[in-house]
């Protein structure tokens, strides 16, 4: 399986955006990256996927490099619902997962008021 | 529509017993995965189950069985307990489309072993 590094920690003060990075130097050239958090208290939550391009949904923004070895989460104004664990989920071997995430720390994320 | 519920949400055991921990998935999913949580760390792949098969397992103990029903829900059994399966156990249910899947899970069940 592909491996994944994050800052174990980061903080954002409330408004400001805010880029959580992910390297993830042993993806294949076919696997998407997922990104998920967990809010304080609750199960994790899906955030974003993408494979090679730049990707936007209500929650963020996936910026991807062009060489697909690392990857930064975009949160374009921290709220303070936004503190959390943000995990940046490598893809299984084969591109395959039946049903299985890898979780590794994931980045603290706190934000200031 | 109701999102992945697991029940109970909370429970207390003692070394040695066992323990059932029940989750429905999202109406129309049919996959269900299992992952444990310790204080402190990412969640830990147990199992998977699409229609009523396992298709995956992590690295855990034989104590660890799980099975799902016909309607799509599924109960993961940890027999023998000791301290050190207390943890939030999630489950998760599967939805695979364009890009991969993505996994929508449940708020928990906080297991404590005494």
């Amino acid at each position: 399986d592909a491996k994944t590094t994050q800052p174990n920690s980061m903080e954002s003060n409330e408004e400001e955006p805010v880029h959580l990075p992910c390297n993830h130097s042993t993806i294949s050239g076919t696997d998407y990256i997922h990104w998920y958090r967990q809010l304080p208290s609750q199960g994790p939550e899906y955030v974003i996927h993408g494979l090679t391009s730049n990707v936007n949904n209500r929650m963020a923004s996936l910026a991807i490099a062009e060489d697909r070895k690392s990857s930064t989460l975009i949160l374009h104004r921290a709220t303070l619902r936004d503190a959390a664990v943000y995990y940046c989920i490598p893809p299984n071997a084969g591109g395959t997962s039946y049903g299985k995430l890898t979780f590794g720390q994931g980045t603290i994320l706190t934000v200031h008021p | 529509d109701a999102g992945v519920t697991q029940s109970p949400t909370h429970l207390i055991k003692t070394r040695g017993q066992q323990v059932t921990l029940r989750c429905s998935p999202i109406s129309g999913h049919k996959s269900v995965s299992w992952y444990q949580q310790v204080l402190g760390q990412g969640p830990q792949f147990i199992f998977q189950y699409y229609e009523k098969e396992e298709r995956g397992r992590g690295n855990f103990p034989d104590r660890f069985s799980a099975r799902q029903f016909p309607n799509y829900s599924s109960e993961l059994n940890v027999n023998a307990l000791l301290l050190g399966d207390s943890a939030l156990y999630l489950c998760a249910s599967r939805f695979r489309g364009v890009g991969g899947e993505t996994q929508y899970f449940g708020p928990g069940t906080r297991l404590l072993v005494l």
